[in-house]
């Protein structure tokens, strides 16, 4: 069984800090990874897509991969109210056939 | 460009009923995935279907399934509904097969409720 794991949370952070989310996968051979962010009632919302080692920066997100480790993360710089939401890891466990595993999902609360 | 479109959004059936949910992808998006949420077992992926072909599925009982039409708009059907069938089910689309078109978007859902 092909799994994801992140910690639930919740993670609470102050306003302008970086919130710092974990991820771990257990197919060594995943080939993409991505993250999601899915505010209470609605559907997730891609924000970052990473495929190599090292890190991705996009705007406040910078995503990490590192595959030896089985490790991916989402840092969110000068955290904002607005990005409270459960984040989620998803990895392609499946090649070419296309097979997204979530994990459970870590829910971060920005306080003001 | 529009996005992923689910419809109906909302749905109270009854246990024994069957249940057909439809999604409309991204335009130009050729390949949907189906996935069940619920707060205990998360995201579930459930199957992909690529040109009227279903690619990959999980593990779900032969009650779900799908099908795609040749626009690309897909249908999922659940027969003999049950009380844990109760969930929301989310439609995604993303480009194409390759390894670039990896990126996969999500509809806003159907909220399907069993009793």
């Amino acid at each position: 069984q092909k799994e994801v794991e992140q910690n639930s949370g919740p993670l609470s952070v102050p306003e302008g800090a970086i919130a710092s989310l974990n991820c771990t996968y257990s197919d060594r051979g995943s080939q993409s990874f991505f993250w999601y962010r899915q505010y209470s009632g609605k559907s997730p919302e891609l924000i970052m897509s990473i495929y190599s080692n090292g890190d991705k920066e996009d705007g406040r997100f910078t995503a990490q991969l590192n595959k030896a480790s089985q490790y991916v993360s989402l840092l969110i710089r000068d955290s904002q109210p607005s990005d409270s939401a459960t984040y989620l890891c998803a990895v392609n466990s499946g090649g070419s056939n296309y097979k997204l595993t979530f994990g459970k999902g870590t829910l971060l609360t920005v306080n003001p | 460009k529009a996005g992923v479109t689910q419809t109906p959004r909302y749905l109270i059936k009854t246990r024994g009923q069957q249940v057909t949910l439809s999604c409309s992808p991204i335009s130009g998006h050729r390949s949907v995935s189906w996935y069940q949420q619920t707060p205990g077992q998360g995201l579930q992926f459930l199957f992909e279907y690529f040109s009227e072909t279903q690619r990959n599925k999980g593990n779900f009982p032969g009650r779900f399934s799908g099908r795609q039409f040749s626009n690309s708009r897909s249908e999922m059907n659940v027969s003999t509904l049950e009380l844990g069938d109760s969930a929301l089910y989310l439609c995604a689309s993303r480009a194409s097969m390759d390894r670039l078109s990896y990126e996969q978007y999500f509809g806003p859902g159907t909220r399907l409720t069993v009793t």
